[in-house]
């Protein structure tokens, strides 16, 4: 079956980096998106990762490892605002979205 | 820069009522994508659609129905209401398939009592 893994809560202290996992396991692989939802709102694409390594956006980051089904969100210089749900997707062989369940992220001052 | 607007916000239906979540999109999308996001997993796809004309079943379709009439509009019909369709549902369209980005809308929360 298909299916994504990706812890339920993190905290972190504002200031700081954090880093949030994501494992997965599609029929096929087109690609690997993040996005951030604040509660109560719609979920807002952060980055897209295809081909392995480190992808490099303002103070997001996103890593991909095909071989190992991983990739991670690094959020650096973390502020208030961070303060979200981080959802991993992945993208089969059929280019339909396989959704995690999310991760809150809480940034304590 | 409307984007994807989605109506209603916040909607209570009772068991065995029908209604329609209306999605509409200005950046000229040919994909668009109805999803519901229920507390604790991931956001299941309801229905999508590639283009005026043509929809198709997502992952969990049973209880919904949808048209696609126009490049624009994509109203998801929701049919002898039940309790498990209490929900958030989002409405996304991406230009298509691809390594693009989804925008989605507001989101609807319905209860269904």
């Amino acid at each position: 079956g298909q299916n994504i893994d990706q812890p339920t809560e993190m905290t972190a202290t504002e200031g700081a980096i954090v880093q949030i996992n994501c494992t997965y396991q599609t029929s096929g692989f087109n690609g690997l998106f993040w996005y951030q939802q604040h509660a109560g709102e719609a979920p807002t694409f952060l980055s897209y990762n295809v081909l392995d390594g480190l992808e490099e956006k303002g103070r997001f980051s996103s890593f991909l490892s095909r071989s190992k089904g991983y990739s991670y969100l690094l959020l650096k210089e973390l502020q208030m605002k961070d303060s979200a749900s981080y959802l991993c997707a992945a993208m089969d062989s059929n280019y339909q979205l396989i959704w995690g369940a999310g991760t809150k992220l809480i940034i304590k001052p | 820069n409307a984007g994807v607007t989605q109506t209603p916000k916040f909607r209570i239906l009772k068991i065995g009522q029908s209604m329609t979540l209306q999605c509409a999109q200005d950046m000229n999308h040919n994909y668009m994508y109805w999803y519901r996001q229920d507390p604790g997993m991931g956001l299941k796809l309801i229905y999508y659609s590639v283009g005026a004309g043509i929809t198709d079943k997502g992952e969990v379709p049973n209880g919904y129905n949808v048209s696609r009439s126009t490049t624009e509009d994509f109203p998801l019909r929701l049919e002898l209401a039940a309790p498990s369709q209490t929900s958030v549902y989002f409405c996304a369209s991406s230009y298509d398939e691809m390594n693009t980005e989804a925008f989605f809308g507001q989101g609807t929360r319905l209860t269904v009592v």
